[in-house]
């Protein structure tokens, strides 16, 4: 069965710092996996996709097929990313499964 | 285009009490699902539907009904409301076009 583990629920970083959110996976099949990210008191949205191979907001993720991850990567964090983020693998049945989350705070 | 939309924002209930989380699409997606978010353990896919007149159980199913008469709408019933179902409940769907899913704003339910 398909698993999607994020192995930080809080995260923390100074303005400016670089930001990694972890993701890991596991999945039998092909993947094809997102980021979504909750915003405070908005609703969740996709932030990117690894088919896509974007830059979203500063933000990247490259699938590691090898280490069977997903990981979000930003450079130089802003207040604004701060937020809820989520990782999900779409399954062989066309179903969202996502990660538990991780809340991120950037920090002036 | 209005999205996804949801109502009623917030609700409180009494355990036994039964009710109806509504949910709108104006995209004329096909997929259309509903997840329950809890901290620490992310979404959680209730049940899902392909298409008009098709629905399907996910991973958290007990004590949720859905039907889908429409493509349009995708309601949520819970038939006997325990404290184990607060939650916030999302409703989203799918543009089979591109895999992206789009979420309404949620219902926050707390059941006493």
């Amino acid at each position: 069965a398909q698993r999607v583990t994020q192995p930080e629920k809080l995260l923390s970083v100074f303005k400016g710092a670089p930001v990694e959110l972890k993701c890991n996976y596991s999945y039998s099949g092909s993947p094809e996996l997102f980021w979504y990210v909750q915003y405070s008191r908005q609703r969740l949205q996709l932030l990117l996709r690894h088919i896509s191979r974007e830059s979203i907001k500063g933000f990247t993720a490259d699938l590691n097929k090898g280490e069977t991850s997903f990981h979000l990567k930003k450079p130089f964090a802003q207040e604004e990313d701060s937020a809820m983020y989520y990782c999900a693998l779409f399954n062989s049945a066309r179903q969202l499964t996502f990660g538990s989350g991780t809340q991120l705070t950037v920090l002036p | 285009n209005a999205g996804v939309t949801q109502t009623p924002k917030f609700q409180v209930l009494k355990t036994g009490q039964s009710m109806t989380l509504q949910c709108a699409q104006d995209m004329n997606h096909e997929y259309m699902s509903w997840y329950r978010q809890d901290p620490g353990m992310g979404l959680r896919l209730i049940h899902y539907s392909v298409g008009a007149g098709i629905t399907d159980q996910g991973e958290v199913p007990n004590g949720y009904n859905v039907s889908r008469s429409t493509t349009e709408d995708f309601p949520l019933r819970l038939l006997s409301a325990a404290p184990s179902q607060t939650s916030v409940y999302f409703c989203a769907s799918r543009s089979g076009a591109t895999n992206e899913q789009f979420f309404g704003p949620g219902t926050r339910l707390t059941v006493l």
